[in-house]
């Protein structure tokens, strides 16, 4: 069964930094490309990071261009969002999203880890 | 503001059918790529509920049904029943900015 598990969200002053985690269990992890995305309370689903397998390519979206840094373990089985200048309007959901092989789908996503930005 | 439009709310009858539209541009839909849909629960992950315009992900019931046209998709569901009641995201590539795009949600209401 395909697993993904966020971990490391929590409070985190404006500036501030977080990094978070998703470990995967169930597939080939180096084999797939990997996305982060977001949702801000009542909001709706925003893309906001792109990981290839092997690591690169690497994409982004320009709200987090520049501030945000997504890498992979593929040992580990894990991808990784370093997040940093953290801003009141980075308060979401990070939910971590396999990309289905060949297409721009998400066909699993991970349940959500809540970063909330504030002082 | 989202890249792909879709109208914030619709709602039904039970047995009833509606459709939910998803606007595009000449950067995502318009250029062939295709567009997928995800049904989200209050309080849950999104889960893919049909992906390359028209094709059901496994277990999804064929009371939902998707396509697309030019620069336009959308999603209907017949038969509506209760338990439909979700957020429903569309969802697809856009190459001026190189990267996924969604739509910014339509709250279904079954009355």
């Amino acid at each position: 069964e395909v697993q993904l598990v966020e971990s490391g969200g929590g409070l985190v002053q404006p500036g501030g930094s977080l990094r978070l985690s998703c470990a995967t269990s169930g597939f080939t992890f180096s084999s797939y490309r990997m996305n982060w995305v977001r949702q801000a309370p009542g909001k709706g689903l925003e893309w906001i990071a792109y990981i290839n397998s092997g690591s690169s390519p690497i994409y982004y979206a320009d709200s987090v261009k520049g501030r945000f840094s997504v890498s992979r373990d593929d040992v580990k089985k894990t991808l990784y969002l370093q997040m940093t200048s953290l801003r009141d309007e980075d308060t979401a959901i990070y939910f971590c999203a396999r990309e289905y092989t060949g297409s721009y789908f998400f066909d699993h996503w991970g349940q959500g880890t809540l970063v909330t930005v504030s002082s | 503001q989202s890249v792909l439009t879709q109208p914030p709310s619709v709602s039904g009858a039970p047995g009833q059918r509606v459709t939910i539209s998803c606007n595009g541009s000449n950067s995502n839909l318009g250029a062939g790529y295709d567009v997928n849909w995800y049904q989200q629960f209050p309080g849950t992950a999104p889960k893919l509920l049909i992906y390359r315009n028209n094709n059901w992900r496994p277990g999804v019931p064929d009371r939902f049904s998707g396509s697309k046209s030019g620069t336009s998709a959308s999603l209907a569901i017949t038969g509506l029943q209760p338990e439909d009641e979700a957020d429903y995201y569309c969802q697809s590539f856009d190459s001026s900015l190189s990267g996924k795009v969604f739509g910014g949600g339509t709250k279904l209401t079954v009355l």
